[in-house]
């Protein structure tokens, strides 16, 4: 596609409930991000992937946070057992080499509301 | 810990005028030093980038300026205009592969017509 596609753009999960955010980055792109967006800051690293393996898992905030990439294209973010902490904008990006001279993609985000 | 300090958090200024946002990073080991403009309900979207070999980058309407010894660098938008209305994100990582970026806290920029 022309960009990165997230889906849902947006979720409401009852605490406690779990969910599954996906990310289709633009075709080709071998390294896919995801960071954290909590309103009114700015973006926080969670994981990255190269192809199909997760090469740093260290910005995800606890075990119930899971994200896989198993054919090295499409991604998904799973929650497990949401707590209200987790409402946040979930924002994929993804670029050509995994290097930055050319700067990441972004998606528009799936905004995440836990009630 | 903060890594990347970004003010003000919100600026107003009018039309045709100078807007100037301020980052200062710590960590000496980054070498690249993005600025992102980001849009209501959508992802930010990359402005323009420095690297601390030079002390500015011009592009068009956006100048970069980079201060090592301060760990400081700062976006100026001149001429701006309504359209530039956004939330402006500095950021900064070490250009590895799979480099993470670490992000300011953001400044709201607002231009009034």
């Amino acid at each position: 596609g022309a960009g990165v596609s997230q889906s849902p753009r947006y979720k409401v999960a009852k605490r406690g409930q779990d969910v599954a955010l996906r990310c289709d980055p633009i075709s080709g792109h071998v390294s896919l991000f995801w960071y954290q967006q909590a309103l009114g800051q700015g973006p926080e690293f969670l994981t990255y992937f190269q192809n199909e393996a997760q090469l740093d898992k260290s910005g995800l905030p606890s075990d119930r946070f899971f994200a896989e990439r198993p054919e090295g294209s499409v991604s998904t973010l799973k929650i497990q057992r949401t707590q209200q902490e987790d409402s946040a904008v979930y924002l994929c990006a993804s670029t050509l080499s995994g290097g930055l001279v050319s700067g990441y993609t972004f998606g528009s985000g799936t905004r995440l509301t836990v009630v | 810990q903060q890594q990347v300090k970004q003010s003000p958090q919100s600026l107003i200024v009018q039309k045709g005028g100078i807007s100037i946002i301020n980052c200062a990073y710590e960590n000496t080991a980054f070498d690249y030093f993005p600025w992102y403009q980001q849009f209501p309900g959508k992802g930010p979207a990359l402005l323009i980038a420095i690297r601390p070999d030079v002390s500015e980058k011009k592009e068009g309407r956006f100048t970069i300026s980079f201060n090592k010894s301060a760990k400081q660098f700062s976006l100026h938008i001149m001429d701006s205009q309504p359209g530039d209305s956004a939330t402006y994100f500095c950021a900064a990582s070490k250009e590895t592969s799979g480099s993470r970026l670490t992000f300011g806290e953001g400044t709201q920029l607002t231009v009034n017509p």
